[in-house]
This record gives structure tokens, sequence and C-alpha cells, in this order.
């Protein structure tokens, strides 16, 4: 069972437009949702997260964008440029019994073209 | 500061043989985490520790896989009699205590091929 869904599994983008990842999630006690950034050969790395008491956040050209009626969450990165090409995963926690392990989409492999 | 570390960075080995994979931990952080990472998927939950103790070992595929935190900083996950189906990218992750909001800190992962 996948509980967290994540699309588009590609996309490409031209150099300066919008891109845009959207995730649902399954598991209503998920209550932190993290984007990770993973570049060829390295570890994922976190870019942005929100909690679901807001609806959006923003940091720098990266945006989160939270509906918890819909249960569904999306990474919009204004001026995309050429080094944002990498892969991104959302991701879901929750604060109950046991371990804060994160659940991931499958990813989505952003290029962005000259 | 450093990093989470993980050794070796790849490693080849033949079906039926056993492995052992190090993570090194940022230095205080109680929370260590291992994932897996297939080929074009997102990282899949194996094992958390809280300190010295494996506070969660649900993802774990079956018992052929285990792990240790003996001093509650360096783990080690330990694959016996590996198979195919077990190549993948193992990857360590740590953070400050455990708590929901926390950031997890990856390592680079340690690339595994089973032959």
């Amino acid at each position: 069972q996948q509980q967290v869904k994540q699309s588009p599994q590609s996309l490409i983008v031209q150099k300066g437009g919008i891109s845009i990842i959207n995730c649902a999630y399954e598991n209503t006690a998920f209550d932190y949702f993290p984007w990770y950034q993973q570049f060829p050969g390295k570890g994922p790395a976190l870019l942005i997260a929100i909690r679901p008491d807001v609806s959006e956040k923003k940091e720098g050209r990266f945006t989160i964008s939270f509906n918890k009626s819909a249960k569904q969450f999306s990474l919009h990165i204004m001026d995309s440029q050429p080094g944002d090409s990498a892969t991104y995963f959302c991701a879901a926690k929750y604060s109950g019994a046991g371990s804060y392990q994160l659940t991931f989409g499958k990813g989505t492999k952003l290029s962005v073209i000259p | 500061g450093a990093g989470v570390s993980q050794t070796p960075s790849n490693k080849v080995t033949e079906k039926g043989k056993y492995v052992e994979l190090r993570c090194d931990p940022i230095s205080g952080h109680t929370a260590l985490y291992w994932y897996r990472q297939s080929l074009g998927q997102g990282p899949e939950f194996l094992i958390y520790f809280q300190g010295t103790g494996a506070a969660d070992d649900s993802g774990l595929p079956n018992d052929r896989f285990f792990a240790v935190r003996p001093e509650g900083s360096v783990s080690t996950l330990k694959i016996q009699r590996t198979e195919r189906g077990d190549s993948a990218v193992y990857l360590c992750a740590s953070s400050l205590s455990g708590d929901v909001g926390e950031t997890q800190y990856f390592g680079p992962g340690t690339r595994l091929l089973v032959l």
C-alpha cells in the first residue's frame, strides 16, 4: 500500500519557468510533510517542510502548498534553474507511537533546460 | 560540521555472502535511521534507533537483516546470505532527538550490488 503518491514521474521545464510537483497521502495521522532534493550519487537533502496547520510555506524560490481536506500537497519551484535539475521526493511522517520514520513518494526527476 | 558518513561507498558481493554497512551519524544525534532505496524509487524505512536501542525495526524485510548501535553513535547494518534482490542503495540518516518536526540528515549511501 503506497501511502504517499507522487506525480509526475518526470518533468521538463524551461529555465525561468515554474516547476510543480504534486503529492497525495492517505494516512490522516501524518503531521509533517517535507520535500527532499536528491542529486545523483548523493543522499536526499531537506529542501522545505510544512506542518498541516498552515496552508502555504515559502522559502526563497520554493513554496509548499498544503490542502488538508484533499490530503494533497505540492512543491512549486519558481524561476527554475538548470541547477535545480535533480530528483525530488515528497515525504510524510507522524508523531504516533513508535518511530518518526519518513514515508517517501516515488520521486520526480526534474530537468530544467536552458 | 561533519555530516552523516557511510562506508563503504560501494560494495560488490556474491549471492550468499555476508555484508556489513557502517553509518557514522552527526555527533550528538540520538536518533538514527536506515533506509533502502531501490533504483528509481523513494527511500523505504528499515529501522530506527533511539540511542542504543532499536525502537522500531518494522521495516526490516526478513531475518537476514539486522542492525546494531552498541554505543549510541555508529551503527552497522548487517545482511546475511545476501540475495540479488538486496541490491540497492542503503541510506543512513540521523536527527537530533527523533522528534516529528526535526530534519533527518542523510548520508551519501552505500551502493550494494549482489552478483
